[in-house]
C-alpha cells in the first residue's frame, strides 16, 4: 500500500524567512512519481512539480526547490525568501506506474498549511 | 493556457437527491479523474477514466457513484442518492498521458463545493 506523510500540519513564518515542508512516502513499487501541489485559499489545486523515482537530482525553480532522497523516502520542498502570497496548503502526492497500463490515482498527504506573516 | 473547468462552483442539495457534477477537461487530454476533499481533510482519489471506461476506483466510489463522458468534451460525476457525508469539494482532473507517459501531471479544475443538507 502507498502512503504519504506530511507530519507538519501547520507552519507559520515571517515573510522573507526560508521554510521547508517535509514529505515522507511509503511504497513497495520501484517506479513511482512524486508531486507537490499548492492549494491557495481560493481552493484550486495548482501543480508545482513532478519527480520520477529514477531521478534524484534536486530541482530549483525560482524561490522553490525540492530535495528528493530515495534513501530516506523523502521529497522535501523549500521556499526561499517566503512571501505572503506563498500562504496556502501544500500537498505532497505519490503515484506509481501500472505495468499493465491504465491510469492510476494519486495518493495525497494530509497537507501542510503554510502561513506567511507580513 | 488551457484549463479544466468545473460547474457549478457550489451546489446545495437535500439528502437523498441525485446530483451531477460537471467537468470539461483539457481538450487533448485522454485521462480523467475525480477527487474529493472533505473540508479540512486531505484530497482523496475517487475514480480514473480512460477510453470510455473506468480504469481504477477507490473504496469511496461505491454504487452510489457513477461517471460518464456523454460527449467529446464533458466528464460528469453522478451521485445517485446523496448523503450528508458526501458534502465535500469535488475536483475534476485530466492528464495528457499517452501509454508511454500516462503519469503526466494532473491538471485540476477549481472544484465544485457540494453541500448536502
Amino acid at each position: 500500500a502507498q502512503k504519504v506523510t506530511q507530519a507538519q500540519t501547520e507552519i507559520s513564518v515571517v515573510e522573507k524567512e526560508d521554510v521547508t515542508l517535509d514529505c515522507v512516502y511509503e511504497t513497495r513499487d520501484t517506479t513511482y512519481y512524486l508531486f507537490w501541489y499548492k492549494q491557495p485559499p481560493s481552493g484550486e489545486l495548482v501543480f508545482l512539480i513532478r519527480r520520477n523515482s529514477f531521478d534524484e537530482q534536486n530541482e530549483i525553480s525560482g524561490r522553490y526547490s525540492w530535495n528528493f532522497q530515495k534513501s530516506t523516502s523523502s521529497f522535501n520542498f523549500t521556499i526561499t525568501a517566503s512571501q505572503v502570497v506563498d500562504s496556502a496548503v501544500y500537498f505532497c502526492a505519490l503515484s506509481f506506474l501500472y505495468s499493465g497500463g491504465g491510469a492510476d490515482g494519486l495518493t495525497f498527504g494530509k497537507g501542510t498549511h503554510l502561513i506567511i506573516q507580513p | 493556457e488551457p484549463e479544466v473547468t468545473q460547474t457549478p462552483s457550489h451546489q446545495v442539495t437535500q439528502m437523498g437527491q441525485e446530483v451531477i457534477l460537471r467537468c470539461v477537461p483539457i481538450s487533448n487530454h485522454l485521462y480523467f479523474y475525480w477527487y474529493r476533499q472533505i473540508l479540512g481533510q486531505k484530497v482523496e482519489f475517487l475514480v480514473s477514466f480512460y477510453n470510455n471506461e473506468i480504469s481504477e476506483k477507490s473504496e469511496i466510489f461505491d454504487d452510489q457513484f457513477s461517471v460518464e463522458r456523454p460527449d467529446g468534451s464533458n466528464f460528469t460525476l453522478k451521485i445517485r442518492s446523496t448523503k450528508l457525508e458526501d458534502s465535500a469539494m469535488y475536483f475534476c482532473a485530466s492528464s495528457a498521458g499517452d501509454p508511454s507517459s500516462y503519469n503526466s501531471p494532473l491538471h485540476f479544475g477549481n472544484g465544485t463545493r457540494l453541500t448536502v443538507t
